[in-house]
């Protein structure tokens, strides 16, 4: 059974860094490009980032790029997230998301939220 | 990149079917979408992939209630035989190289 569990989140000021993780387990995830999809309070969802398997195809969505890296440690079956220069509009619930290769999400986490707040 | 466009809200009563609308913005017409559920305070879950000539396969688990077709540049979700566990917000997302991209989802009630 996949399973997908995101940890890191948490309360964090204004200007200041997190890094969040995402911990797989239940497939190959080595097989599998992997993303981040966020969702702001009572808002819809975003997608924030995808790394293909091997890390050689990484991409961001404008809101994030420049601040955001995406990376992801195969041996260890963990996807992360390190977040940088927060803004309050990053307050979110991030969710980790298998990303089938065609491109659509198959598998996602339960998240984890962060709160950016001065 | 496409665009994609949802109503904001649906109902329908118990038992009854509805049918959702993701409509892709204009040259965007051939792209294949995902459909997903999100129920109140969980995670989303796909409910299946969408292709342009309708056919689909639906995620892990989910059952035959829930449908897809296309027209055009129209992706629908059909959910027949409607329960209260369907009252949820459901999202169209689409893909590409360098993107993936979600409409502003449909939250639907059941009466």
């Amino acid at each position: 059974e996949v399973h997908l569990v995101e940890s890191g989140g948490g309360l964090v000021q204004t200007g200041g860094s997190l890094r969040l993780s995402c911990a797989a387990s239940g497939f190959t995830f080595i097989s599998y490009t992997m993303s981040w999809v966020r969702q702001a309070p009572g808002k819809g969802l975003e997608w924030v980032s995808y790394v293909s398997s091997s890390s050689d195809a990484i991409y961001y969505a404008d809101s994030v790029r420049g601040r955001f890296t995406i990376s992801r440690d195969n041996a260890k079956n963990s996807l992360y997230l390190q977040m940088n220069s927060l803004r309050a509009e990053d307050t979110a619930v991030y969710y980790c998301a298998r990303d089938v290769s065609t491109g659509y999400f198959d598998f996602w986490g339960q998240g984890t939220l962060v709160t950016v707040s001065s | 990149q496409p665009v994609l466009t949802q109503s904001p809200s649906a109902s329908a009563s118990l038992g009854a079917s509805v049918k959702l609308t993701c409509t892709l913005s204009s040259g965007h017409s051939t792209y294949s979408i995902a459909w997903h559920q999100q129920q109140p305070e969980k995670g989303p879950r796909l409910l299946m992939n969408l292709n342009r000539d309708g056919s689909h396969n639906r995620g892990d688990g989910i059952p035959d209630r829930f449908s897809g077709s296309s027209s055009g540049a129209e992706r629908y979700l059909t959910i027949s035989s409607l329960q209260s566990e369907d009252e949820a917000d459901y999202y169209c997302q689409t893909w590409g190289t360098g993107f993936r991209v979600f409409g502003g989802g449909t939250k639907l009630t059941v009466l």
